[in-house]
């Protein structure tokens, strides 16, 4: 059974850091990619980053850009979201979501997702 | 940044009706589009991918069609379980956006 469950969020100051995990089981971690996607209190889906299999590549929202820092560790069936400078607007819930490839190994969405994480930034 | 615009935002409708959720892209995506489904307090579940195929496990009564920038998600009978909150996502190119949600209430 696939299994992602994040941990790290909690209150940070503006400015602060946060460092998130998100443990995964149940399928091959190395052979997927990995995204993070976030929501606001009451508002849609915005996704933050995303990494490929190996980690070689990474990819971030405009919004995040240069402040999060995206990893991986294999060897530890381990996601990472490094989180600096925290913004007010950077407050919801945190997400992280196994990629799925469609028969030509086209990424086509998230089909597993983790129950989320909090991230609350206020002084 | 590929920009995705749902709408309705919000619909009401009835146990039976069938709705359609339209999604625009504002350039061409070729069939690189998702749709989830989301119930409140939950992570969001992948519903179609390649904007018409049905995600396994998923009810017949879900379908998807369009391409390029044009796209639609429909639920020929809607049953109690499908009032919730709907988004569109394109992978076509990063960053990955999503479109702003389609709520779909009881009438």
């Amino acid at each position: 059974e696939v299994q992602l469950l994040e941990s790290g969020g909690g209150l940070a100051q503006p400015g602060g850091s946060l460092r998130l995990s998100c443990a995964a089981s149940g399928f091959t971690f190395s052979s997927y990619g990995m995204s993070w996607v976030r929501q606001a209190p009451g508002k849609g889906l915005e996704w933050v980053s995303a990494i490929s299999d190996s980690g070689d590549s990474t990819y971030y929202a405009d919004s995040v850009k240069g402040r999060f820092t995206i990893s991986r560790d294999n060897s530890k069936n381990t996601l990472y979201l490094h989180m600096n400078s925290l913004r007010a607007e950077d407050t919801a819930v945190y997400y992280c979501a196994k990629h799925f490839y469609d028969s030509r190994r086209r990424y086509s969405g998230g089909d597993y997702w983790g129950q989320g994480t909090l991230v609350t930034v206020s002084s | 940044d590929i920009q995705l615009t749902q709408s309705p935002s919000f619909l009401s409708a009835s146990v039976g009706d069938r709705v359609t959720i339209t999604c625009r892209a504002s350039q061409g995506i070729s069939s690189y589009l998702a749709w989830y489904q989301q119930k409140p307090g939950e992570a969001p579940k992948l519903l179609i991918y390649a904007a018409s195929t049905l995600q396994s496990g998923v009810p017949s009564r879900f379908s998807g069609s369009g391409s390029g920038t044009e796209f639609t998600l429909t639920i020929s009978s809607l049953q109690p379980e499908d009032f919730t909150t709907y988004y569109c996502q394109q992978l076509n190119s990063y960053p990955v956006t999503f479109g702003g949600g389609t709520k779909v209430e009881i009438k």
